[in-house]
Parts: structure tokens; sequence; C-alpha cells
């Protein structure tokens, strides 16, 4: 199984609008890391957002906030007031105790001015 | 602080030849993570290194192989370079299991 999933290919949100970026996971283990990371078109993974599973807040940064639903197992990036500049692939991933980081496939976000 | 640098940056190598890329992670970083990103598999995930010892190991042949350094420097190996290794290739450094990795520009491999 899929650790990380993020089924939105692709995603196109108008400039000031909020978007929501879907991420779920699949994870055995109590304690956990969830991340989201940002890769402009010029290749450089710029990490965004962390959240524990042992934290009861949703972590927010920013513009960049996330939605934690540890029941339901999902991890969604939602960026507000976007610009342009946040047009870019976006990846969720986690980390286990003990293990690797795991990637999704990432979503390409497109903001339209 | 500095971040993590990634040498060369650019490298265009032959089908069979080997090359070595190069990692420097954010000082006072000891594990250090390698992936490689392609149009077609996204990224996967090579290997991980902490304090020296590989901790944890992806799904690619052995032709690719790492090390790391006592001061944290990591290099990975690509031997018997193949048409499918053209690739960006990430290294990541993380201060702890929860802490978040930061990445480096990357090395963009061709092979030809």
């Amino acid at each position: 199984a899929q650790k990380i999933t993020q089924t939105q290919p692709g995603m196109f949100v108008q400039e000031k609008e909020a978007v929501t970026l879907d991420c779920t996971y699949d994870t055995s283990d109590q304690s956990y890391g969830l991340f989201w990371y940002k890769q402009p078109s010029s290749g450089e993974m710029i990490f965004l957002i962390y959240q524990g599973s042992y934290d009861e807040q949703n972590a927010t940064e920013g513009r960049y906030s996330l939605n934690f639903q540890k029941a339901r197992k999902s991890a969604n990036l939602v960026i507000s007031a976007s610009q342009l500049g946040d047009s870019a692939m976006y990846f969720c991933a986690m980390r286990e105790p003990g293990n690797q980081f795991y990637f999704g496939t990432g979503t390409s976000l497109t903001v339209i001015p | 602080k500095a971040g993590v640098t990634q040498t060369p940056r650019y490298l265009i190598k032959t089908r069979g030849q080997q090359v070595t890329l190069s990692c420097s992670p954010i000082s006072g970083h000891r594990s250090v993570s390698w992936y490689q990103q392609t149009p077609g598999q996204g990224l996967q995930f090579l290997f991980e290194y902490f304090s020296e010892t590989q901790r944890n190991k992806g799904n690619f042949p052995g032709r690719f192989s790492g090390r790391q350094f006592s001061n944290s420097r990591s290099e990975m190996n690509v031997s018997t370079l193949e048409l499918g290794d053209s690739a960006l290739y990430l290294c990541a450094s993380s201060s702890g299991t929860f802490h978040e990795q930061y990445f480096g520009p990357g090395t963009r491999l061709t092979v030809t």
C-alpha cells in the first residue's frame, strides 16, 4: 500500500483565493511526522510545514496551514490568499521512527491571475 | 547557517561510465538522504545515512551506492551508468527523525 497518497495531479486556483491540497497517509505507528514541501520550476525542494502525530492543534506557518484529521489519516495543506509565486509542485511526506521519508506523487498547483 | 550544498550541479556522462555526486549537509545535521527524481517516476528514495551508517535503503540496484564521512558529508556513486539514470539527484539533511529535511539544489545528471 502507498504510504502517502495525493489524488490531485493538478489544481488551479484564482489569485487571492484559498486552496486545499489533499494528502492521505497510511501507517500503523502512533508516532509519526507529516511534512509538506514546495518545488518550484527551479527544482529546489522547499520545506513548508510540519505536523507531529501527537500535536493536538493544526500547524500553521504564515499563509500555510495543515488540516490534520488523525482518524481519517488526512493531512491536507491549505494555502490562503494564493499568490502567483505559489505556482509549483507540492509534495506531502511522512516519516515514522527509524524509517525513511515517504513522499507522495505531488500536486501541481497553478495560480491564475 | 549555510544550506545544503551539492556538487556538481550539472553532469553529462556516457553509458557505462561511473559518477560520484557530493553533498554537504547543514552544519550539525547528521542525517543525509538521497533521492532520484524523474518526470516518470517522481521522487524515489535511494538511501539515508546517519553518523556514517546506512540507516535506510530504497529499492535501487547495487550500482547505486553511497557513504557518509565523519564530518557528515555524503557521496553517492552510480556505476555502469544507464540512460535511465538520467535524473535530478537530490540530497537532503535533517537534524533528527521528526525534524524536517532541508534539500540541496540537486545535481542534474544526463546520461548519453
